[in-house]
This record gives C-alpha cells, sequence and structure tokens, in this order.
C-alpha cells in the first residue's frame, strides 16, 4: 500500500526555538492533515491541506501542501513545553482509495533537559 | 463533552481468548472508524462504517470483526487474540465516510500475551 515516511522520528526542542518536520509520500494526495497525540490520547487535527501549494496557518503552526502533491512539512514556531507530543502527517486520496487516510510514523517531539 | 468513548482503556489478554472492544460517539456522526497504532507505524485502518448498518475492511482487517449496533457505537471483536494484536486501539468518527474532521477516542491499549 502507499507509505508516508515521516521525519526526523524524534526531535528535541528548547523553548522559544523554530521547528520543523516533513512527510513524503512516493504517491500523490488529494489532501494533507496534520494531527498531534498527546500521552494517553487519541490524535487530533490541527490543519487540514486540500489544494498544491497551499500554506496554511494554525497559531504557531505552518503548513504547506508540496506542489507535487507528494510531500508536506509542518513548521512550529517559537515552541513551548506543551508542544511535546507525537505529531502524525496523513494523507487522503478520493475515491480510487475509497477516501482512506493514510498516516505517516509520527515525529515524536521531546524537551531538551 | 464526551465526544468517542472506548472502553476499556486497558486491557491483557491471553492468546486465544477473545473481547470486544466498545465505541460510542455522541456528536451524531455518520462514520466510524477502527484503527490500530504501532510504534514507528502511524495508524492503520482495521475497519470503517460509512453509514449505520454498513462495515468495510480496512487495511489491516485480518483477525477482527466489527459491528456497527446503530448511529452511536462501533465496536471491535477479537475472537482468538494474537501477541501481534498487541497495539493501540483508536476508534473515531467523523460527519460523513473518510471526512478530515475526524475525532478520535483516548484509545485502548491491549496486551495480548
Amino acid at each position: 500500500g502507499q507509505q508516508l515516511n515521516q521525519s526526523p522520528q524524534s526531535m528535541f526542542i528548547q523553548e522559544g526555538e523554530d521547528v520543523s518536520m516533513n512527510c513524503t509520500s512516493s504517491s500523490i494526495f488529494n489532501t494533507w492533515l496534520w494531527y498531534k497525540q498527546d500521552p494517553g490520547e487519541g490524535p487530533v487535527l490541527l490543519i487540514a491541506l486540500y489544494k498544491a501549494g497551499e500554506l496554511t496557518s494554525n497559531g504557531r503552526l505552518t503548513a504547506q501542501f508540496g506542489i507535487t502533491r507528494k510531500d508536506s512539512f509542518l513548521n512550529i514556531s517559537a515552541s513551548i513545553p506543551s508542544d511535546v507530543g507525537i505529531y502524525f502527517c496523513a494523507g487522503q486520496l478520493f475515491k480510487a482509495a475509497g477516501n482512506k487516510l493514510t498516516f505517516g510514523g509520527g515525529t515524536r517531539v521531546l524537551v531538551k533537559p | 463533552n464526551a465526544g468517542v468513548t472506548q472502553t476499556p482503556k486497558f486491557q491483557v489478554l491471553k492468546t486465544g481468548q477473545s473481547m470486544t472492544l466498545q465505541c460510542a460517539q455522541d456528536m451524531n456522526h455518520n462514520s466510524m472508524y477502527w484503527y490500530r497504532q504501532d510504534p514507528g507505524m502511524g495508524l492503520r485502518l482495521i475497519y470503517y462504517s460509512a453509514s449505520e448498518g454498513t462495515t468495510d475492511k480496512g487495511e489491516v482487517p485480518n483477525g477482527y470483526n466489527v459491528s456497527r449496533l446503530n448511529k452511536r457505537e462501533f465496536s471491535l471483536r477479537l475472537e482468538s487474540a494474537a501477541p501481534s494484536q498487541t497495539s493501540v486501539y483508536f476508534c473515531a468518527s467523523s460527519v460523513r465516510n473518510m471526512n478530515t474532521e475526524a475525532f478520535f477516542g483516548q484509545g485502548t491499549r491491549l496486551t495480548v500475551v
């Protein structure tokens, strides 16, 4: 099936830093999504992207839908301790694949000791 | 303000035992889903129900069965648990099938020994 490669797998952040993560696919998607999962909770949708080239912000989060429709990135500006968690990208391909979501393996964001 | 409620939160089974994971949503959503989450693999769709009365296989359906009991409830059954089914299971719901605005439950952590 389709695979999403998400990188990095984990990262340490220091308060105030900007961080970036990305997701690449061997296939195109119609929609790219970014979720955050806190410990013991289910994923929560952060940003949805519907058009190639689209750049969307949600507070300190910014995500882009790559022009080739095969990649997306998420930036977090001025990180704060509550940004820790696991961030997942997900791609959706309409109709041909039954609108199913394909998830990346996640980027675990941790605070620098 | 319950949203999606899953029970139980934790479960340990012996190989060969059966059990049913329960999921209920109070948002009047049409579609419901069961995912499993394994380290480094993101979320993989097990089964979904686009609307009351219908169910379909997802990416990894083997070893599972589902029942859409009514609009609110969607259960996942393991008839004969195997160690490979050790995972965290998430139920989700959305207004319509594979709508990206899916809401997730808190998860069920299942260990099969």
